[in-house]
This record gives structure tokens, C-alpha cells and sequence, in this order.
């Protein structure tokens, strides 16, 4: 079973500066199956990346992915206010079919 | 628009049976790509993936759960469902249910994302 590890944990930083979040696999994963989240408090999670780097419906182009083989990354340009929550990293995969990383929290500095 | 509104009992005692609903507004429930998942959040601790279900009844859960969860479906209300039985106080969680796209061709697999998702249901498993 893969592991996604996610670093870091906490990201302490200021609106307008660059975020850059690390999702690590334990096993290559295909670049297909990877997607990040955005979770807020007291809100269902949102998808914001699936693909590795494909854009959801509707997410600013600030934010954007890149990555493969065990290595992705999510990158937010330029922080605005609402962008500081918790993001998520996802393999689809084989049993199970769906695993996440245990998350980053990005908090203002 | 698709919506997803979910509804279930929100607390429980140990070693009884969690059940949740969740129905898809504004949409179709069959197309053979969705797959219509559940997924939970103990408090403080991360998200994990429950288990999903297609428009045919197909099943995938994970396996730490699999021996306790039973998700079913009805395409007739485009509602599916997941039961859990025996719960514990470690199966205290928000409860969310989300439509997933996994189209597969003869080629490949393309996995799309979980795109829409359930309000969130707190469920609180407490003697």
C-alpha cells in the first residue's frame, strides 16, 4: 500500500507570497491519479488539482500542481486571504482505491 | 448543478450501526465514470477514504473498514448509503459523501478528482 507523506506540516507564511507543499509517495504513483484538496474549516473539501496538474472548475489560476513519479507539488503564486486552510493530497490507486496524505496546514504568519 | 445533500443519525452508542444517506440533486447518478464515495474526518486527524459505489451496485472499501461497511445504492431516488456497524468511539467523525470520476478505456484510466461533495455529517459515538 502506498504512503503519502506531506511536508510540510505546517506552512507559516503571509498573503502574496509563494506556498509550495510537498506530497511524497512511497511508491511511484501515475501522474494521473493524483489530486490535491483545499479544506476549511466547518466546509466539505474542494478539489483543486487532479491530474497533477490539471485545474478543477473554477480554481483561480494561482494555484497549480506539477510533479511525478514520487514527487508532487502544489504551489499557490500568490497567497490571497482565503487561501490559508488545510490541503490534501490524493492517490487513486488498488485497495484501497483512494489514499490521502495526511495534510498540510497553511497558516498566516 | 450538482448537489449532494446527505442526512443520517448523528449520535450514537458504541456497538451500533451508523447510517447514512446521501442523494444526488441536479444530476445523473448513472453515468458508468461517477463513483459515489464516503469519506470521513475523526476530529484533528486527517481525511480516510470509507469506500465507493457505481450506478450497477459495484463496491470498493477500504480495508481497515471493510469487514464493518456496507454502501448500497437506489438508483430510482439517485440516493446511495452507507451502513457501518459496531461502531466505536475511534468512528467519531465528520462524515462526508462525494462524487468521484474514474473513466477507464482501453488504454488507460483517467481519475478526475472528487469534484462535488455532501454538506458534512457529524456523527459523535459517546456511552
Amino acid at each position: 500500500e502506498t504512503v503519502l507523506t506531506q511536508s510540510p506540516g505546517t506552512l507559516s507564511l503571509s498573503p502574496g507570497e509563494r506556498a509550495t507543499l510537498s506530497c511524497r509517495a512511497s511508491q511511484s504513483v501515475t501522474s494521473r491519479y493524483l489530486a490535491w484538496y483545499q479544506l476549511k474549516p466547518g466546509q466539505p473539501p474542494r478539489l483543486l488539482i487532479y491530474g497533477a496538474s490539471s485545474r478543477a472548475t473554477g480554481i483561480p489560476d494561482r494555484f497549480s500542481g506539477s510533479g511525478s513519479g514520487t514527487d508532487f507539488t502544489l504551489t499557490i503564486s500568490r497567497l490571497e486571504p482565503e487561501d490559508f486552510a488545510v490541503y490534501y493530497c490524493q492517490q487513486y490507486g488498488t485497495s484501497p482505491q483512494y489514499i490521502f496524505g495526511q495534510g498540510t496546514k497553511l497558516e498566516i504568519k | 448543478q450538482v448537489q449532494l445533500q446527505q442526512w443520517g443519525a448523528g449520535l450514537l452508542k458504541p456497538s451500533e450501526t451508523l447510517s447514512l444517506t446521501c442523494a444526488v440533486y441536479g444530476g445523473s447518478f448513472s453515468p458508468y465514470y461517477w463513483r459515489w464515495n464516503w469519506i470521513r474526518q475523526p476530529p484533528g486527524k486527517g481525511l480516510e477514504w470509507i469506500g465507493e459505489i457505481d450506478h450497477s451496485g459495484s463496491t470498493n472499501y477500504n480495508p481497515s473498514l471493510k469487514s464493518r461497511v456496507t454502501i448500497s445504492v437506489d438508483t430510482s431516488k439517485n440516493q446511495f448509503s452507507l451502513k457501518l456497524r459496531y461502531v466505536t468511539a475511534a468512528d467519531t467523525a465528520v462524515y462526508y459523501c462525494a462524487r468521484g470520476k474514474v473513466e477507464e478505456t482501453t488504454m488507460r484510466t483517467y481519475y478526475s478528482g472528487m469534484d462535488v461533495w455532501g454538506q458534512g455529517t457529524t456523527v459523535t459515538v459517546s456511552s
